[in-house]
């Protein structure tokens, strides 16, 4: 039982490239998300998913873009990184009352 | 609009020294408050949720308690391995059956052996 993981673990961004961010869980919970950590700034959520083929948005979504095909995906998609999308990257998965987040990617971008 | 706020930002105590950390919140309808403990380069780990007023929990050497406006987490007699950053976060009502939580900036706890 992995849990709940995210690759890659760093990666580095131009202005205006495109890249997937994976997220896999093994634990069969409907409910994943994204959030992005910034200094300063506590944990935004920027999409979310109650299952497979239904997403919706967060807090903070503009510039990203999800799809659930599957219980266990759940990829995040930069169309066209900026260097404000520059920040850690957690992916978590829900059951009940209680997160199991991903161990997060560092992304920056130049 | 559902705020939290985490008061101290950073906190140094020597091993032994108990103290608390505070959890502000504003939300409209709380369903449940969240703690959590962040090492550094890793994801959060879920340590309690607190639904009511008066409500406590404890694990370790961690007590959360919660009120109408606030929680603390007091930590009794601090190990260093119980240095990382606390997040507290809240979640407010539920749209869709999904759970959107609001997070705290997080206390950095540093115990000194």
């Amino acid at each position: 039982n992995a849990g709940v993981t995210q690759t890659p673990k760093f990666q580095v961004l131009k202005t205006g490239q495109s890249m997937t961010l994976q997220c896999a869980q093994d634990m069969n919970h409907e409910y994943m998300s994204w959030y992005r950590q910034d200094p300063g700034m506590g944990l935004r959520l920027i999409h979310y998913s109650v299952g497979a083929g239904i997403t919706d948005q967060g807090e903070v979504p503009n510039g990203y873009n999800v799809s659930r095909s599957t219980t266990e995906d759940f990829p995040l998609r930069l169309l066209s990184a900026a260097p404000s999308q520059t920040s850690v990257y957690f992916c978590a998965s829900t059951m009940g009352y209680e997160q199991y987040f991903g161990p997060g990617t560092r992304l920056t971008v130049t | 609009e559902d705020q939290v706020t985490q008061s101290p930002e950073a906190l140094r105590l020597q091993e032994g020294e108990s103290s608390s950390l505070n959890c502000s919140y504003t939300v409209s309808g709380l369903r449940g408050l969240f703690w959590y403990r962040q090492d550094p380069g890793k994801g959060p780990e879920f340590l309690f949720t607190l639904y009511s007023a008066g409500e406590e929990k404890e694990k370790e050497r961690l007590k959360a308690t919660l009120t109408k406006k606030e929680s603390f987490l007091h930590i009794t007699a601090p190990k260093p391995e119980d240095s990382a950053t606390y997040l507290c976060a809240v979640q407010a009502v539920l749209i869709q059956g999904a759970q959107k939580l609001v997070f705290g900036q997080g206390t950095r706890l540093t115990i000194n052996p």
